[in-house]
């Protein structure tokens, strides 16, 4: 079936560090992939998405490229701030024709930024 | 804000007992799908309504149900409720069947706590 697989955390890094969360998926056909972000008491938004090969998504200073070959998408972003610190999920869509719609999320990496 | 509305924000209840956790999508938004954040299995899919029909079904226990009504507010309805069924339940709203072009919106969540 399809998955996607996260790096675990939880994540600490220090303000102005560059930050890297790794994600890797499985999938039939040609996923759209996405990053999703939950900051505390929140519900998830939308951080940035992809929707084919090469594609890079990017928001606020955020970046990830989807990568067919290696079938990953990893989220970067140069310099973090104390306000990124947050939970990132990875996530992927597969088109509807090859089974139900719904987004198939990873379990989440918690990213905590110290001053 | 999202525009998607949960209530309640938190609920207490005893193993056995049965819950009703209510949501309102976006406006216009027709597509509700409910999933379970848990500590140890990360976001799961529940359930995905349309204009309240049911198009698809995740891991959703036999306990559980739920329904989209005319007014397009949707609820999940969990009975004979375990210790394990504590956790976070997210409803997200998208505007159409499918997610083609488009987002999910996710409200805040429920905590639920079976003690």
């Amino acid at each position: 079936g399809n998955s996607v697989t996260q790096m675990e955390g939880p994540v600490t890094l220090s303000e102005e560090a560059f930050l890297t969360i790794n994600c890797t998926y499985t999938a039939t056909g040609y996923p759209s992939l996405f990053w999703y972000v939950q900051y505390p008491g929140e519900g998830l938004q939308l951080l940035l998405k992809a929707t084919k090969a090469d594609d890079k998504g990017s928001n606020k200073g955020f970046e990830a490229t989807y990568r067919k070959e290696t079938t990953s998408f990893h989220l970067e972003k140069g310099s973090v701030q104390v306000s990124d610190s947050a939970v990132y999920f990875c996530a992927l869509r597969v088109p509807r024709f090859f089974g139900n719609e719904k987004l198939t999320f990873g379990t989440g990496t918690r990213l905590t930024i110290i001053p | 804000d999202s525009g998607v509305t949960q209530t309640p924000k938190h609920l207490i209840t005893a193993t056995g007992q049965r819950v009703t956790l209510r949501c309102s999508p976006r406006s216009g938004d027709l597509s509700v799908y409910w999933y379970q954040q848990s500590l140890d299995q990360g976001l799961q899919f529940l359930i995905h309504y349309y204009n309240g029909e049911e198009r698809a079904k995740g891991n959703i226990l036999e306990r559980f149900s739920a329904q989209q009504f005319p007014d397009l507010h949707s609820e999940l309805n969990l009975s004979s409720l375990e210790l394990g069924d504590s956790a976070l339940y997210f409803c997200a709203s998208s505007p159409r069947v499918t997610l083609e072009d488009s987002t999910l919106h996710f409200g805040n969540g429920t905590r639920l706590t079976v003690t």
